[in-house]
């Protein structure tokens, strides 16, 4: 089965200093990985998106992931924090082989303060 | 172009009645998704659409629930006889092809009492 593990279930920084969301995965094949940004009664929106392509992933709003097959992990960063970064964030691997059927993980909330 | 429409976005029932949610897809997107968030979890994958067929349903449960995505209009999911642990957000989302991202809506936030 596969199975997404995200390690924090919050975490606060300040505007401007770096932010780490962690991931950690398990699968039976080689996955197609994403993250999700949800903002407060909004839908969710794609950051970005790892399927065995370059390791290291770029994204949206200056987001980017590292997919660490040895360490099995896909954790998030960004350099720096902006206000607008507060939102909910999901770490998400595909069940089938086929790339529909996503599974979720429980969801990182990101607080930033002033 | 608009994004994938859901409503309503709110919903409240009484134990024992029906909840039918809806889902607009994008435009030009024929495959729809749902999911239900239970309290304190990650989106859970229901069943996945295209146009009048169901092609995977092994996250539906296995009474009361069924989905349909018809011709014409908006893809619904019905759960029949609500119970308490109904009570979730449910999310829909779209695709042109099976294998392209996803775009999700608002979610609907099912109550029941």
């Amino acid at each position: 089965a596969q199975s997404v593990t995200q390690l924090d279930s919050h975490v606060s920084v300040s505007e401007g200093t770096p932010v780490l969301l962690r991931c950690n995965y398990s699968s039976s094949y080689s996955p197609s990985l994403f993250w999700y940004v949800q903002h407060p009664n909004k839908g969710l929106q794609l950051l970005l998106k790892y399927t065995s392509a370059a390791t290291l992933v770029k994204g949206i709003n200056g987001f980017e992931a590292e997919f660490k097959k040895s360490e099995t992990s896909f954790h998030l960063t960004k350099p720096s924090a902006h206000m607008s970064d507060a939102a909910e964030y999901f770490c998400v691997v595909n069940l089938r082989n086929s790339g529909y059927a996503l599974n979720f993980g429980k969801g990182t909330s990101l607080l930033v303060t002033p | 172009n608009a994004g994938v429409m859901q409503n309503p976005r709110h919903l409240v029932r009484r134990r024992g009645q029906e909840a039918r949610l809806r889902c607009s897809p994008m435009k030009g997107h024929s495959h729809v998704y749902w999911y239900r968030q239970l309290p304190e979890e990650g989106l859970k994958f229901m069943v996945y659409l295209q146009k009048e067929n169901i092609i995977d349903e092994s996250g539906m449960p296995k009474e009361r629930f069924s989905a349909e995505f018809p011709k014409e209009g908006p893809s619904i999911l019905r759960i029949q006889q609500v119970v308490r642990g109904d009570s979730a957000a449910y999310f829909c989302a779209s695709s042109p092809t099976s294998e392209y991202e996803q775009y999700f809506g608002p979610g609907t936030r099912l109550t029941v009492t």
